[in-house]
């Protein structure tokens, strides 16, 4: 079964548009991670946020996490058409098995 | 240095069939997980290897099996396919931890 839920299912915005997508989860975690999806194929890795952080940036991209909510958010400012993917934010349970959300599908139009 | 890579990259196969994909991890990595990811759902953890052992499962049927080779490649093997197997299959290295997880471009499963 599915950790949680991202929020919106579907995003679908302009060109240099902000892009903020949620992820609530179930659980106690240690950290929290996103990854990005095109079209169906591989997933790639985006950032992770440990439980005792709130905020943290990489490039145009910034996670928040809020463990009294279980929840998180991711933002992408200034979207470009190659943003264009389906996001889902993941959580470690036992060993090394990822949960993954059920996933933002985010289309950013030229 | 290549990533994560597998094969084939698209398999059609009939009800009641066998089936087996396989992983190649990225260089240095030791561990291997499976994913099934069903259309427009997030992937599910199927079950990862580590030193040529099944460390951990997700809540999948004994149908779904698998294997780590000494250099540590991967198998997935899937019987008595049902329809409900049809999916995209990802594979994920490792080296000890989880973040930081490298994905293969996945292989798409459909079962007729």
């Amino acid at each position: 079964s599915q950790q949680g839920e991202e929020d919106p299912q579907a995003l679908s915005i302009q060109e240099g548009e902000n892009a903020t997508m949620n992820c609530s989860y179930k659980t106690s975690i240690n950290n929290l991670q996103w990854y990005r999806q095109n079209s169906g194929r591989g997933l790639v890795h985006l950032i992770l946020i440990r439980s005792n952080e709130r905020e943290k940036h990489s490039g145009r991209l910034r996670v928040t996490l809020d463990t009294s909510k279980k929840s998180s958010s991711l933002l992408i400012t200034a979207s470009r058409a190659a943003d264009t993917a389906s996001y889902f934010c993941a959580t470690r349970r036992g060993f090394q098995k990822l949960v993954f959300g059920t996933g933002t599908r985010l289309l950013v139009s030229p | 240095d290549a990533g994560v890579t597998q094969s084939p990259t698209h398999l059609i196969k009939t009800r009641g069939q066998q089936v087996t994909l396989r992983c190649s991890p990225k260089s240095g990595h030791d561990t291997v997980s499976w994913y099934q990811q069903a259309l427009g759902q997030g992937p599910q953890f199927i079950f990862q290897y580590y030193e040529e052992e099944e460390r951990q499962r997700g809540n999948f049927p004994d149908r779904f099996s698998g294997h780590q080779f000494p250099n540590y490649s991967s198998e997935l093997n899937v019987n008595a396919l049902l329809l409900g197997d049809s999916a995209l299959y990802l594979c994920a290295s490792g080296r000890g931890q989880p973040y930081g997880y490298t994905f293969g471009s996945g292989t798409r499963l459909t079962v007729v």
